[in-house]
């Protein structure tokens, strides 16, 4: 059983309020990454992060940021949210080398803007 | 860079019935392979993997996978399925010498399951 949490599980805000969605995990994998995923659809890399103060954009371009101050703790920004930023993110992390593939999940957060 | 192709969007089978869901991939070398199992609501649970080794893989839940090579596939495949087995399948790739950043999702398989 993978040890990643994500918080809040579901949060419904209003237009131009400052969120952060919380990642964390207790398995000390160094990678670490954020999927954006609409109902129904296929996830799109956001983010991604090989370390302690390393991170870098994915696929998909996004508002958001992060950063990884502790191997254990990536957390995700918006400074200003719209309702384009409605979705669901999934955050996930992986072991170095010869493991680094296997990706393991949270639960997601499922962000509603108003 | 690869990509990830699964030609079915939704699927439904009978509760008993075998499922075979289909995923094709592009890559120049031998990528690692994965699928993941999404429940509404919830985030990916890993059913099974291949690195190398034995083409068949056997995985959780009663489900098992081939890789072919020729084909550039990796179906996975449930000789009988339970209700409880309705969810999101996706299949992704990951490239050999690379971050996160090459680990790409297919757009995933919606299976229903008919009592």
């Amino acid at each position: 059983e993978a040890d990643i949490y994500q918080t809040p599980r579901y949060l419904v805000i209003g237009t131009g309020k400052k969120i952060t969605l919380e990642c964390s995990q207790t398995m000390g994998h160094d990678k670490m990454y954020w999927y954006q995923q609409d109902p129904g659809m296929e996830l799109h890399l956001i983010h991604y992060s090989y370390g302690v103060n390393s991170t870098e954009k994915g696929d998909l371009s996004s508002e958001s940021t992060v950063s990884r101050i502790r191997t254990e703790h990536f957390p995700l920004t918006l400074e200003s949210a719209r309702p384009s930023h409605t979705s669901q993110y999934l955050c996930a992390s992986s072991e170095s080398a010869p493991r680094r593939y296997e990706q393991y999940f949270g639960p997601g957060t499922r962000l509603t803007v108003t | 860079a690869q990509s990830v192709t699964q030609p079915d969007i939704h699927i439904t089978v009978s509760e008993g019935a075998s499922l075979e869901l289909r995923c094709n991939y592009s890559y120049g070398a031998t990528p690692y392979l994965f699928w993941y199992v999404q429940s509404p609501g919830q985030g990916l649970q890993l059913l099974l993997k291949y690195f190398s080794g034995d083409t068949l893989v056997q995985g959780i839940k009663g489900f098992e996978a081939e890789f072919k090579r020729s084909q550039s596939s990796f179906n996975l495949r449930k000789p009988s399925v339970h209700w409880s087995d309705a969810a999101e399948y996706f299949c992704a790739v990951g490239a050999q010498g690379n971050y996160g950043q090459n680990f790409v999702f297919g757009p995933g398989t919606r299976l229903s399951v008919l009592p």
